[in-house]
């Protein structure tokens, strides 16, 4: 399997601009996060999905941010109008279900969260 | 509330000395706790995970923690540091019931002395 695969790794723009990030999530995983690393304020939830359903968009900032899932193959995180205190690294993980998610509702234990590589926007 | 706390910010050690990044955890629920490693410009790795079967866990290049319930801790060591240890390590939380969040550490940064 390829992993998880962010586009594009970097990206540059002027505030205001439009920023679309993309994530293809590993093949048979049913969770998607989409997470935002600061060094002022570490990693952060933005929001996630399960079958292409948004589940808790609590992280996400503002209106200014919105994040789709049309498929199991595929989200984007957009950003309009971007803006200088946008700038950061925005990960992309999934994950399979917690054990028992499908059967039971009862959780025996969690699955490992893989990460993309990484988008690192600026925002001038 | 669900949180969890990595008390060191930075770790320095000499090469060849053992490594100790300190994690506690705060939660109502059976947590599942793991460990991620972080290189500088990359994305984050699974060192280890911890999901209520054998309390000492070992993971991937010499690296193990061991979950203690009574203290609320999940410590992450190793007996021998090598210079490519250097990176930045998150202590990560999640739970077997309720949302399906992973809730991570602030980040301990372990520098690596020749």
């Amino acid at each position: 399997d390829a992993g998880v695969i962010q586009s594009p790794r970097h990206e540059v723009t002027e505030m205001g601009q439009e920023v679309t990030l993309r994530c293809k999530p590993i093949s048979g995983h049913d969770y998607l996060f989409w997470y935002r690393q600061t060094m002022m304020r570490g990693l952060e939830l933005l929001i996630y999905f399960n079958n292409n359903v948004p589940i808790d968009d609590s992280g996400m900032p503002e209106d200014r941010f919105s994040a789709k899932m049309p498929n199991a193959s595929f989200s984007t995180l957009k950003i309009q109008p971007s803006e200088p205190r946008d700038s950061a690294v925005y990960f992309c993980a999934s994950s399979l279900p917690r054990s028992g998610d499908r059967k039971f509702g009862i959780f025996s234990g969690a699955n490992v969260l893989t990460f993309g590589a990484g988008s690192r926007l600026t925002v001038l | 509330a669900q949180s969890v706390t990595q008390l060191d910010s930075h770790v320095s050690v000499s090469e060849g000395t053992p490594v100790l990044l300190r994690c506690n955890y705060s939660s109502s629920y059976s947590p599942s706790l793991f460990w991620y490693v972080q290189h500088p410009n990359k994305g984050l790795q699974l060192l280890l995970k911890y999901t209520s079967a054998a309390t000492l866990v070992k993971g991937i290049n010499g690296f193990e923690a061991e979950f203690k319930k009574s203290e609320t801790s999940f410590h992450l060591t190793k007996p021998s540091a090598h210079m490519s240890d250097a990176a930045e390590y998150f202590c990560v939380v999640t739970f077997t019931s309720g949302t399906y969040k992973y809730i991570f550490g602030t980040g301990t940064r372990l520098k690596v002395l020749a």
